[in-house]
């Protein structure tokens, strides 16, 4: 079946470079795709979203890149820091369904 | 502004026994939506409550179950609890129903142990 799915399930980055979190989907009536952090023992946190009419959106220091013709999703953070470290998920919204990923753990080393 | 609320925090139960989890929704959100997540997955949707109804479903078998109030708070049911079924069980609200107009924002979760 369709499934969201991530390439990397850890990412270890150094405090203060760039990281890019990436993300495949195969759903192609998925219209709508968000990025979530998950810190340890909390819930899902939005981080920034953006529909399949955008193939880029900023916000404060994060960027969501969408390919649409690969289906392809990625998340980039800059100058990453020790409070980024926590597990990012990306989700795809289509006909009203939403789909996680399993997630990648970014780990940022001081 | 109080965000997303849920309790218990933790829960453990037996085989065979049924939980009920409650969710208060983030202040003007109208919808509840329930997850399921193992534990290193991602959450897995079970249902969808508006307007008091169940709206959309994913594929959880008829043990779970749900419930919506007029004050847009919502409970989850697990009946006959399997060990399967320990997990982390995430609210998530949302304005309206329709989950690709607007951002759900989640609960912290209640983690639920079945031994």
């Amino acid at each position: 079946g369709e499934s969201v799915g991530l390439h990397l399930p850890t990412l270890s980055v150094q405090e203060g470079d760039n990281s890019i979190i990436n993300c495949a989907y195969s759903n192609s009536a998925s219209d709508y795709f968000i990025w979530y952090k998950q810190e340890s023992g909390k819930g899902p946190q939005f981080i920034i979203d953006i529909r399949s009419n955008m193939d880029k959106r900023q916000g404060q220091r994060v960027t969501v890149l969408l390919n649409k013709t690969v289906k392809h999703l990625s998340l980039q953070i800059a100058a990453t820091q020790p409070g980024d470290s926590a597990v990012y998920f990306c989700a795809e919204i289509g006909n009203n369904d939403m789909r996680f990923g399993a997630g990648t753990r970014l780990t940022v080393k001081p | 502004d109080a965000g997303v609320t849920q309790s218990p925090t933790h829960l453990i139960k037996t085989r065979g026994q049924q939980v009920t989890l409650r969710c208060s929704p983030k202040s003007g959100h109208d919808t509840v939506s329930w997850y399921q997540q193992a534990l290193g997955q991602g959450p897995q949707f079970i249902f969808q409550y508006y307007e008091e109804e169940e709206r959309q479903r994913g594929n959880f078998p008829d043990r779970f179950s749900g419930h919506q109030f007029p004050n847009y708070s919502s409970e989850l049911n697990v009946n006959a609890l399997l060990l399967g079924d320990s997990a982390l069980y995430l609210c998530a609200s949302s304005l309206g129903f329709s989950s690709s107009t607007d951002t759900q924002y989640f609960g912290p979760g209640t983690r639920l142990t079945v031994l």
